[in-house]
């Protein structure tokens, strides 16, 4: 199966602060991969994804580039915003064996402070 | 309904107990998944079911954990002999299924969260 390393939180920043969260993966073939969000006291969000090599995700001012060399799909934003604080978690698709399990990482929280 | 709705949205068990967590997919999903969530965690897989057929149980953590989807739609997770360590929450997720699942977006309930006395 798969397994996936993401950057420990929590990570407080400014608010315009330039953002990276960290992930890599290990994993049979070659994944689809995602970033989740889960707001305080909302459930889990789609964030981003990218389903095959040198992909760009994007979705409000967050990107991710699949990278298979570097078995990475690493979080970036250019200017965080106080309503960016939350719960963030990357996490790639197995789809060994005709089952399509998401492997979370163990997120990192992300705090924005004005 | 325009989401993946769950229900109850708090369970509180005394150890012993059975309980069942229900899953609303999303209308016309294929794909059913169960998580669950310990605090401080990401989750993990513990069920999948396409349509009817449970095609993958390999995360349930014990024989006390049972799920069934018995029209394809609506989903029931059963903990029977409910334990301490069972507390977390159980997130359920469906998907469209267009291209087999490999690139398909799971979306996620808002969690039961199930708290074991």
């Amino acid at each position: 199966g798969n397994s996936v390393t993401q950057m420990e939180g929590p990570v407080t920043l400014s608010e315009e602060a330039f953002l990276t969260i960290n992930c890599t993966y290990t994993a049979t073939g070659y994944p689809s991969l995602f970033w989740y969000v889960q707001y305080p006291g909302e459930g889990l969000q789609l964030l981003l994804k990218a389903t095959k090599a040198d992909d760009k995700g994007s979705n409000k001012g967050f990107e991710a580039t699949y990278r298979k060399e570097t078995t990475s799909f690493h979080l970036e934003k250019g200017s965080v915003q106080v309503s960016d604080s939350a719960v963030y978690f990357c996490a790639p698709l197995d789809s060994g064996a005709g089952s399509y399990q998401l492997t979370f990482g163990k997120g990192t929280k992300l705090s924005v402070i004005p | 309904g325009a989401g993946v709705s769950q229900s109850p949205r708090y369970k509180v068990a005394k150890r012993g107990q059975d309980v069942a967590l229900r899953c609303d997919p999303i209308s016309g999903h294929v794909s059913l998944f169960w998580y669950q969530q310990a605090l401080g965690q990401g989750p993990e897989f513990l069920t999948y079911f396409q349509n009817e057929a449970q095609l993958d149980k390999s995360g349930l953590p014990s024989d006390r954990f049972f799920a069934e989807r018995p029209e394809g739609s609506v989903s029931t997770l059963k903990i029977q002999r409910t334990q301490q360590e069972d507390s977390a929450v159980y997130l359920c997720a469906s998907s469209l299924d267009v291209a087999g699942g490999a690139t398909d977006t799971q979306y996620f309930g808002p969690g039961t969260r199930l708290t074991v006395l």
